[in-house]
């Protein structure tokens, strides 16, 4: 089983839908999460964290944690074509330094 | 302000040569890590420095990788000698600090170096 799992995708949703993208992690310890947003040959970058139960909400971005379903998710309010991208969900034990373990990515294509 | 930035952006190498990784974080930022991902994988970790002390390299999958930050500024990664299964893409990052609740400090990653061996 990995660690962290993501439906590698595509997913593809119309432009002005919901994106909802799913993560789940096996690591009961794993306090922190995040969301990163790699576009193809760029670099990943963090686009929401979350600490505690419950949703997060950051302007079109809402990520959703459940600690004791072990499952983290980021929804995409609006969707636009240039939200086109590789979506990497990542956690951190709170012991464990700064590494964080990845999951593969979920394509995300926006059709407009 | 400068990202992170890493050199070779491409490289290809045969089987059995050497090569060298930089990674120059950005400025100020202690924390260096390098990850890597190979093909279909997702990216994996392989060590984390704070200024020029390795402060874990339990992702660092064996003897033929070597990674140095001397003076505590920018970081390489040799690979000696490569091997196939060494293909991938190798990622840096910078933070201030640990990236968390607490301190707000966010993980920086650059565009990567693409590894090929041959």
């Amino acid at each position: 089983q990995k660690e962290v799992e993501q439906n590698s995708g595509p997913l593809s949703v119309p432009e002005g839908a919901i994106a909802s993208l799913n993560c789940t992690y096996s690591d009961r310890g794993s306090q922190s999460f995040f969301w990163y947003r790699q576009y193809s040959g760029k670099s990943p970058e963090l686009i929401m964290s979350i600490y505690s139960n419950g949703d997060k909400e950051d302007g079109r971005f809402t990520a959703q944690l459940n600690k004791a379903s072990q499952y983290v998710s980021l929804l995409i309010r609006d969707s636009q074509p240039s939200d086109s991208a590789t979506y990497l969900c990542a956690v951190k034990r709170g012991n464990a330094g700064n590494m964080l373990t990845f999951g593969g990515g979920t394509r995300l294509m926006v059709k407009p | 302000e400068a990202g992170v930035t890493q050199f070779p952006s491409h490289s290809v190498i045969e089987k059995g040569q050497t090569v060298t990784l930089r990674c120059d974080p950005i400025s100020g930022h202690d924390n260096l890590y390098w990850y890597r991902r190979v093909m279909g994988k997702e990216i994996k970790f392989l060590l984390h420095f704070v200024k020029e002390s390795k402060q874990d390299e339990s992702g660092m999958p064996n003897n033929r990788f070597l990674a140095e930050r001397t003076g505590g500024t920018y970081s390489t990664l040799k690979v000696q000698p490569a091997e196939l299964e060494d293909s991938g893409v190798y990622f840096c990052a910078s933070s201030q600090g640990p990236q968390g609740p607490v301190s707000g400090n966010t993980i920086y990653f650059g565009e990567g170096s693409w590894l090929t061996v041959v």
